[in-house]
């Protein structure tokens, strides 16, 4: 089955600066790839996912990139703001299996 | 709306008890999981029903777990007998037909196996 990794496992950077989390996936017919953000004491919540037929998309100051050779994709963060520092989560699907596997998550720290 | 509503927020109970944990979807989804996290083993998918029916409970961890789905608006996850190594977050998500990968999670029942 699929297997999602994740890397780093934290991030801290300063206000304004950018952040980069990383995913690798390992199932070839995968192709859709959600990144969620958890804040404190809340469920995750989808902030930008893009599919294997596009290599980049962006939403203001997110972007989220994909390489299907490599079988990698990134979440990218510019301008980073203190109501950035959360958990982000990666998560990769294939049309048949009809369910989202997770990355173990990355805490992103943005400090003032 | 008013999004996934789980119930309760926070539950305590002691080892060999039973627990049983809600879940209200958004209205009109056709999907609806349920996920446990902990920071040994991050986000797990433990069952998803597909209008009411369980399409797949291989994340389920055992037959202390069990979960169903009498309606299109309520849903349990109950775990009898209950162990410490049960304690996590437990959440529900729930999803449209067209696009089920765009999960609405809930706020999550945190879990306390003493």
């Amino acid at each position: 089955g699929e297997n999602v990794e994740q890397h780093p496992s934290t991030l801290s950077v300063q206000e304004g600066d950018s952040a980069v989390i990383k995913c690798t996936y390992s199932d070839s017919a995968s192709n859709y790839f959600p990144w969620y953000k958890q804040e404190l004491g809340k469920g995750p919540q989808l902030i930008i996912d893009i599919r294997s037929n596009v290599g980049e998309k962006k939403d203001q100051r997110i972007a989220v990139t994909l390489n299907k050779t490599a079988k990698h994709f990134s979440l990218h963060i510019t301008e980073t703001q203190p109501e950035d520092s959360a958990v982000y989560f990666c998560a990769a699907s294939n049309p048949g299996a009809q369910k989202l596997v997770f990355g173990q998550g990355t805490r992103l720290t943005i400090n003032p | 709306d008013a999004g996934v509503i789980q119930s309760p927020r926070h539950e305590v109970t002691e080892m060999g008890q039973e627990v049983t944990l809600r879940c209200k979807p958004i209205s009109g989804h056709d999907y609806l999981f349920w996920y446990r996290q902990t920071m040994m083993r991050g986000l797990e998918l433990l069952i998803y029903f597909n209008n009411n029916v369980p399409i797949d409970d291989s994340g389920m961890p055992e037959d202390r777990f069990s979960a169903k789905m009498p309606n299109a608006s309520f849903s349990t996850l109950k775990i009898q007998p209950s162990e410490p190594r049960d304690s996590a977050v437990y959440f529900c998500a729930s999803s449209l037909y067209r696009g089920w990968e765009t999960q609405y999670f809930g706020p999550g029942t945190r879990l306390l196996v003493l």
